[in-house]
């Protein structure tokens, strides 16, 4: 298994609907588990951070489930805003605070 | 507070020429890395900083990248001689130790080599 998988995408949606991307990853000693998110042509930044079961910001949910290595984020009402590319982020188990980037899924919200 | 500064924004050189690019991060964060990141593919980590000491260099191609974080504050990352698989956006982030997770990128230098 690759250290950090996800969906291949791209996810072409109409506004406001319910979108889910799923990852999986190899380290199973993770504690904790990241969602960037990526603009086009822009730096990538922290969307959100899980660290038990799940996490829930607005409309976006992260799940995690430790026994199938599985990480999904959720995201509700889709706004055009939220277009953009999604990384699943895990800490490499190298130490140091290092953290393996997936290729990310690209989401496009279309009118 | 300002966010980490990079410069170039963009570079176009031919092939074994050599490049220099620059970051500084945000103040007060002891912790740099400089990323790779080829189109379509997510950041690939290069080196990782801890004030002006090297923690992982494992991925650093060294027969022709080198970087350095002289006083622990702003740092360099080079290539000589440059080839055409270095084209990609080249990453510089920091994080603080209050939450050594969230890592902080700067806009990136996108560099194309022909």
């Amino acid at each position: 298994r690759k250290e950090v998988e996800q969906d291949p995408g791209p996810f072409n949606v109409p506004e406001g609907a319910t979108v889910a991307f799923n990852c999986t990853y190899s380290n199973s000693a993770s504690q904790s588990f990241f969602w960037y998110r990526q603009d086009c042509r822009k730096e990538p930044k922290l969307l959100m951070s899980v660290y038990s079961s799940g996490n829930e910001d607005g409309r976006f949910t992260a799940q995690l489930n430790r026994a199938s290595q599985y990480i999904s984020l959720l995201i509700r009402d889709s706004k055009l805003s939220d277009s953009a590319t999604y990384l699943c982020v895990v800490p490499s188990g190298a130490g140091s605070y290092q953290l393996t980037f997936g290729k990310g899924t690209k989401l496009s919200v279309i009118p | 507070e300002a966010g980490v500064a990079q410069s170039p924004r963009y570079k176009i050189i031919e092939k074994r020429q050599s490049v220099a690019f620059w970051c500084n991060p945000i103040s007060g964060h002891a912790t740099l890395y400089w990323y790779q990141q080829i189109l379509g593919q997510g950041p690939k980590l290069l080196i990782q900083f801890q004030n002006n000491g090297v923690v992982d260099d494992s991925q650093l191609p060294k027969d022709r990248f080198s970087a350095e974080r002289l006083k622990g504050v702003d740092s360099t990352l080079k290539i000589q001689p440059a080839k055409l698989e270095d084209s990609a956006v080249y990453l510089c982030a920091s994080s603080s130790s209050r939450d050594p997770y969230e890592q902080y990128f700067g806009p990136g230098t996108r560099l194309t080599v022909t």
